[in-house]
């Protein structure tokens, strides 16, 4: 069975730390690896998404992507109370198949 | 139109009735998607339109749900006989083209409570 498997939180952290989201998956042959992020009672948006190996990163969040072990992360620096939010991973596995989420809290 | 839209907002419905929801994509997108997001869950995928072909029906629950997709453009789904355990926000997405590398946009979703 194709799993996205995601610590349900809450993760909590103090206003200008480092947040790190961990999701692990499945399947072996996926390629494409996605965060998306969902405020209470919103839809989700996407945050940010990566197609190989290695890292991204987009102004203060960096997607870590290890293919060998399964693992893709989600680092969120300085992070903000308006950060506080669920953090969906999402993965390819023919279709996109979505984490649960973790709830993510930044105390001001 | 800008974004995606879902119609209804929300749905209150008795148990055993139909209920029909309503997803236009984003204006060009070919693929449509839906899902189904239970209280404090993630997302579950329901269905797959690429045009107004649905190759991946793999994930309609039961034979209660059905979906169809007219003009490659707005997408009903409809749930018969509705159960309380189809209480949820039923979630549309549409992306440009199918395919593993596309970025699906949502919809705000159609909250439905069944009593």
């Amino acid at each position: 069975q194709k799993e996205v498997e995601q610590n349900s939180g809450p993760l909590s952290v103090p206003e200008g730390a480092i947040a790190s989201l961990n999701c692990t998956y499945s399947d072996r042959g996926s390629q494409s690896f996605f965060w998306y992020r969902q405020y209470s009672g919103k839809s989700p948006e996407l945050i940010m998404f990566i197609y190989s190996n290695g890292d991204k990163e987009d102004g203060r969040f960096t997607a870590q992507l290890n293919k060998a072990s399964q693992y893709v992360s989600l680092l969120i620096r300085d992070s903000q109370p308006s950060d506080s939010a669920t953090y969906l991973c999402a993965v390819n596995m023919g279709q996109l198949t979505f984490g649960s989420g973790t709830q993510l809290t930044v105390l001001p | 139109g800008a974004g995606v839209s879902q119609s209804p907002s929300n749905k209150v419905t008795e148990k055993g009735k139909d209920v029909e929801l309503r997803c236009d994509p984003i204006s060009g997108h070919t693929a449509l998607y839906w899902y189904r997001q239970s209280l404090g869950q993630g997302l579950e995928f329901l269905i797959y339109f690429q045009g107004n072909s649905a190759p991946d029906k793999s994930g309609l629950p039961s034979d209660r749900f059905s979906a169809e997709r007219t003009g490659g453009s707005v997408s009903t789904l409809t749930i018969q006989r509705t159960q309380q355990e189809d209480s949820a926000v039923y979630l549309c997405a549409s992306s440009l083209a199918g395919g593993s590398a596309n970025i699906q946009y949502f919809g705000a979703g159609t909250r439905l409570s069944v009593l």
